[in-house]
């Protein structure tokens, strides 16, 4: 079973407007950590935001938030006021205590910010 | 916030040459590092996990003989992809977690810019 599960494999947005993009996750661990990267054209992995399973505030970076609703598992990145810049691939990902230190990533989800 | 840097960025070479890619953290030390490959259009898929001064951990279906992993200090570790063939041509992506936050589950992994191997 997939254990990030990204639902939009592309997204367009205006400029200046607000988009969110989902991520649901499966775990049965209860410590976990839940991650957004974004990745442009250039390849490299930047990070965004990231959200412990025990912090109980959904986590803020800039223009980026995360809307963690744990009983639903979902991790969803909000990216406000969206500049043509945010245009790229945004992989969600999960690391769970039990399991390692590695991150297991989602499929994707390319967003394409329109002028 | 951290870096890691790696080297190549690009690579070509023929068919049945080795190719070896560094992957150092540049401002702190790193116990452990992933080597994960990239196919075009899809998602990072873990190849192995590297431990510092031990034999590294190879995720199900990668060859260990082929792909070695050397991670000979706390900011350096090396891939060398053997023989290759033009179906290892991929974007290879290294990451480095930040020893002082081990355990945590949220602490963040610091990805490398990648190298795009293309093998001819």
């Amino acid at each position: 079973a997939q254990k990030i599960t990204q639902t939009q494999p592309g997204m367009f947005v205006q400029e200046k407007e607000a988009v969110t993009l989902d991520c649901t996750y499966d775990t049965s661990d209860q410590s976990y950590g839940l991650f957004w990267y974004k990745q442009p054209s250039s390849g490299e992995m930047i990070f965004l935001i990231c959200q412990g399973s025990y912090d109980e505030q959904n986590a803020t970076e800039g223009r980026y938030s995360l809307n963690f609703q744990k009983a639903r598992k979902s991790a969803n990145l909000v990216i406000s006021a969206s500049q043509l810049g945010d245009s790229a691939m945004y992989f969600c990902a999960m690391r769970e205590r039990n399991y390692g230190q590695n991150f297991v990533f989602g499929p994707g989800t390319r967003l394409s910010v329109l002028p | 916030g951290a870096v890691v840097s790696q080297h190549p960025s690009w690579v070509i070479c023929k068919s049945g040459t080795s190719v070896k890619i560094e992957c150092r953290s540049l401002d702190f030390q790193a116990t452990t590092m992933f080597w994960y490959r990239q196919f075009p259009k899809q998602s990072l898929m873990l190849m192995a996990t590297s431990n510092e001064g031990s034999k590294a951990t190879y995720e199900q279906g990668v060859e260990k003989d082929k792909f070695l992993i050397n991670h000979a200090s706390l900011t350096l570790s090396t891939l060398t992809v053997t023989s290759a063939h033009p179906e290892d041509s991929s974007f290879y992506i290294c990451s480095a977690r930040d020893q002082g936050l081990a355990g945590l589950p949220a602490d963040t992994q610091y990805f490398g810019p990648g190298t795009r191997l293309t093998v001819l």
